[in-house]
């Protein structure tokens, strides 16, 4: 069962409007991420945050904005939407598992953004 | 960052014992090497972790040299199911920026 939400699964919108990608964990973690990534190709981190107030960009410039207000909350905005933009993102949200060494990423099942 | 390299695809038939092996040359003393199993239009899933020699639960074992220079994922008696791209990442417990790969494309033909 998934413990971490992403809203809208499927987005079709024009040009220019804005958007918000959702994103949600009730697993109280406190590092979460951003990864694009275009069909059969390799994910591309985009932003990540350390924790409450806390973001940062990842390697794939983006011209995307992200906020991280509550522990829990990570959404992703893009303020005017072109084609360029079409592409899946996903959200993530680490942990560091007892016995285990490093942060482990939990996945949302992505939002699939598609710009006309 | 510790730069990871994998094969791009491999194929394999039902029932056989695959091994993918991933090279990471500069990892440092402190980093774990973790993999992911992603299917078509889903996000990554958590496999396996380690840091030396072996290391095996109900899917998977992870075999990792003395030098850590590489990993292998074994992954035995596959099926169609497991037909996806995997990933290897190398980290530590404060690594935040989690940077994938470009994976490699398994595919599993009856």
């Amino acid at each position: 069962e998934a413990d971490i939400y992403q809203t809208p699964r499927y987005l079709v919108i024009g040009t220019g409007k804005k958007i918000t990608l959702e994103c949600s964990q009730t697993m109280g973690h406190d590092k979460m991420y951003w990864y694009q990534q275009d069909p059969g190709m390799e994910l591309h981190l985009i932003h990540y945050s350390y924790g409450v107030n806390s973001t940062e960009k990842g390697d794939l410039s983006s011209e995307s904005t992200v906020s991280r207000i509550r522990t829990e909350h990570f959404p992703l905005t893009l303020e005017s939407a072109r084609p360029s933009h079409t592409s899946q993102y996903l959200c993530a949200s680490s942990e560091y598992m007892v016995g285990a060494g490093a942060n482990v990423l939990t996945f949302g099942a992505g939002s699939r953004l598609t710009v006309l | 960052l510790a730069k990871t390299t994998q094969p791009i695809s491999m194929d394999s038939y039902e029932g056989q014992e695959v091994n993918i092996t991933c090279s990471h040359n500069n990892i440092a003393t402190n980093d774990y090497i973790t993999w992911y199993q992603q299917f078509p239009s889903q996000g990554p899933r958590f496999i396996i972790q380690g840091y030396k020699t072996k290391v095996t639960n109900e899917v998977a074992s992870l075999f990792i040299p003395a030098d850590r220079k590489s990993s292998t994922l074994s992954l035995p008696r596959v099926s169609l199911s497991d037909t996806a791209v995997y990933y290897c990442l190398v980290g530590d417990v404060g690594f935040q920026k989690l940077v994938f790969g470009t994976g490699t494309r398994l595919l599993v033909s009856p």
